[in-house]
């Protein structure tokens, strides 16, 4: 059975912290793996990652993918408190799949 | 551009009763489908469409049917409502199925059924 987990469920930090997030998977098809930001109401995409080793960055929010050890990371610097969110890590299994992990809810507290 | 939309915004049911979850994109994306997101469970896959006249079945389709007539529109159909429906529906559009960085949400329908 496809499987994203995600670490930790929760999170408290303050203005200026920085965190890491974590995502790990066990799936039978990988694709791509995508994180997206979801606040109020729907999620909004932040990256996708298909290759290992390869960082992609926006910001002080950037991402990384090891196919080998099946995880990611995303890691937020410098936290403010916009960055309150519910992240959510997804692995697409194939073309009409995404599975998605429950989420780390960040708050950033000023 | 409206982007996705969704209606209603929210939505209670009587257990039992039947109703449909409205979703349209005005991006002419071929590809939709839809999400219900549960506490402590992330999104999950219900049905999916890539295109006009084809539909298939996701990770949880049971309870759900879905139809796609027009590019625009990818309704869900609750066919008798239960409990375990509770939950927050999202649609969602991209214009391919090889375009996952390129997924809309809608802004989502909370539905509770008593």
């Amino acid at each position: 059975e496809d499987k994203v987990v995600q670490s930790p469920l929760s999170l408290v930090v303050h203005e200026g912290d920085t965190v890491t997030l974590n995502c790990s998977y066990e799936v039978t098809n990988f694709r791509s793996l995508l994180w997206y930001k979801q606040e109020k109401k729907a999620p909004t995409f932040l990256f996708m990652l298909t290759s290992s080793g390869i960082e992609k960055k926006s910001g002080r929010l950037s991402s990384i993918l090891d196919k080998k050890e099946l995880f990611s990371i995303l890691n937020i610097t410098a936290t403010q408190t916009g960055d309150s969110a519910v992240y959510l890590c997804a692995v697409e299994v194939n073309n009409n799949d995404m599975r998605f992990g429950a989420g780390t809810r960040l708050t950033v507290k000023p | 551009n409206a982007g996705v939309t969704q209606t209603p915004k929210f939505q209670v049911l009587k257990t039992g009763q039947s109703m449909t979850l409205q979703c349209a994109q005005d991006m002419n994306h071929e590809y939709m489908s839809w999400y219900r997101q549960d506490p402590g469970m992330g999104l999950r896959l219900i049905h999916y469409s890539v295109g006009a006249g084809i539909t298939d079945q996701g990770e949880v389709p049971n309870g759900y049917n879905v139809s796609r007539s027009t590019t625009e529109d990818f309704p869900l159909r609750l066919l008798s409502a239960a409990p375990s429906q509770t939950s927050v529906y999202f649609c969602a559009s991209r214009r391919t199925r090889d375009e996952p960085y390129e997924q809309y949400f809608g802004p989502g329908t909370r539905l509770t059924v008593t």
